[in-house]
């Protein structure tokens, strides 16, 4: 079946260091994936729409610039969390949908990056 | 705003039926669907329901939507110890995609 493919799992970085996170369609191509945080005990946030080819569309209180996404081909979006701080250690995941199916079958979600910010 | 609402923990003997329980207020939600998650993975979609439905079964699991109380619940029959994960209940309007998750109920399975 179709794959999401997320990188890293788990990065730890020093404070004030960006990082890049991987979300990847490997057998699909996904105009629109979808970002989100996850914190312990609590619900998927939805933090932004990535749109391949224009920009991404934030969630209220997400803030643009420390949340940069790039949608730059039909199988990839990267998330970087830019000068990164120990608030934003928290777990995202992404998700990604193929639309040559049953629209509601074909969310597909990846295994998600555990940031650990120092 | 829009908001699921879905307890935290259940715990249940193998065995067993599980019976997950799930709110949500936002009446122009067009499907409902039940997201499972094991550790450190990503989320599988178990099955969802459309808002004009009542009730879908698939093998093991039966969904059950009250759409007047805007209540959801997801019962797994024979519970075993595979079923331990988070199951995360979630609404969107399909319009764009957007789907609003709980918080997520973490299910225990005794032996």
């Amino acid at each position: 079946g179709a794959v999401v493919s997320q990188h890293p799992s788990w990065v730890i970085c020093k404070s004030g260091t960006s990082v890049k996170i991987e979300c990847r369609s490997l057998d699909f191509q996904a105009t629109t994936m979808f970002w989100y945080r996850q914190f312990p005990k609590q619900s998927l946030m939805l933090m932004a729409t990535s749109n391949e080819g224009s920009k991404a569309t934030y969630e209220q209180g997400v803030e643009k610039d420390k949340f940069l996404i790039n949608h730059a081909s039909l199988t990839l979006s990267t998330l970087t969390v830019t000068s990164a701080h120990p608030e934003d250690s928290s777990f995202y995941i992404c998700s990604a949908r193929d639309h040559t199916g049953p629209a509601n079958e074909k969310l597909f979600f990846g295994s998600g990056t555990q940031l650990s910010v120092l | 705003g829009e908001d699921v609402e879905q307890s935290l923990f259940l715990s249940v003997r193998e065995g067993d039926s599980s019976v997950i329980n799930c709110t949500y207020t936002d009446s122009s939600s067009t499907y409902l669907y039940w997201y499972k998650q094991e550790p450190g993975a990503g989320l599988q979609l178990l099955t969802y329901i459309f808002s004009n439905m009542d009730m879908k079964q698939d093998q093991r699991l039966t969904v059950l939507l009250n759409k007047k109380d805007k209540h959801l619940s997801l019962r797994i029959a024979d519970t075993q110890t595979g079923d331990s994960a988070i199951y995360f209940c979630a609404e969107g309007e399909n319009r764009d995609d957007k789907i609003i998750f709980g918080k997520g109920t973490r299910l225990h399975i005794l032996p």
